[in-house]
């Protein structure tokens, strides 16, 4: 199906492993964004990308990870999860007219 | 550096009121305002936008926006609610130019009742 998705949806892991979350998006928008979503702070941009192999980082980067060596995934790894990483996260992508279309999420759980 | 305060982190309301949910916003450059809609377990959609134009902004499912650059502010608006409106709702911001990246106010979540 066209669209963006994520995977996996569901993810505990326990402190000190890495995960890494997947986006892939069947538009070949050329903007790509990492967010996560917590209580009381809406949403906070982690990671973008603009294009292939061009990746900056956003409001709250420390301790995430991005590579983009195709246009369509914009993986987010966590190198070695911290309980403060428990979060949902969202990737999104964007053409050049402004609006982002959002994944379905990605709801993960630190031990 | 943009940012926006979405004034009420709840509002509940009877099914077939009107219902307002508030965003106000700084910048120091021209910004174009977006607001976004979160069912539950869901990502977010896109409500509707303003780039520039025409201040008043129709959107889907019946929601308006106005742009007030005199007030710094954004709100959103639908005449008569349904239940199905109950999610939460995201204001956010642009600063147009190259980059594309939002800022997301902290939401609001709107509760219809019967």
């Amino acid at each position: 199906d066209a669209g963006i998705t994520q995977s996996p949806r569901y993810k505990i892991t326990e402190t000190g492993r890495q995960v890494t979350l997947m986006c892939h998006q069947t538009w070949s928008h050329s903007y790509m964004f990492w967010y996560r979503q917590d209580l009381g702070h809406g949403l906070r941009l982690i990671y973008y990308s603009a294009a292939a192999d061009i990746t900056d980082k956003g409001e709250v980067p420390d301790g995430y990870v991005v590579s983009r060596s195709k246009t369509e995934n914009f993986p987010l790894t966590l190198e070695s999860a911290t309980r403060s990483q428990t979060s949902v996260y969202f990737c999104a992508s964007s053409d050049f007219t402004d609006t982002q279309y959002f994944g379905p999420g990605t709801r993960l759980t630190v031990l | 550096a943009q940012s926006v305060t979405q004034l009420d982190s709840q509002v509940p309301v009877f099914e077939e009121a009107p219902v307002e949910l508030r965003c106000n916003y700084s910048s120091s450059v021209s910004v174009y305002l977006f607001w976004y809609v979160q069912y539950p377990n869901q990502g977010l959609q896109l409500l509707l936008k303003y780039l520039s134009g025409s201040t008043l902004v129709k959107g889907i499912n019946g929601f308006e926006a106005e742009f007030n650059k005199s007030q710094t502010s954004f709100h959103l608006r639908k005449p008569s609610v349904h239940i199905s409106d109950t999610a939460e709702y995201f204001c956010a911001v642009s600063g147009g130019g190259s980059n594309y990246k939002l800022t997301f106010g902290k939401g609001t979540l709107l509760t219809v009742n019967p």
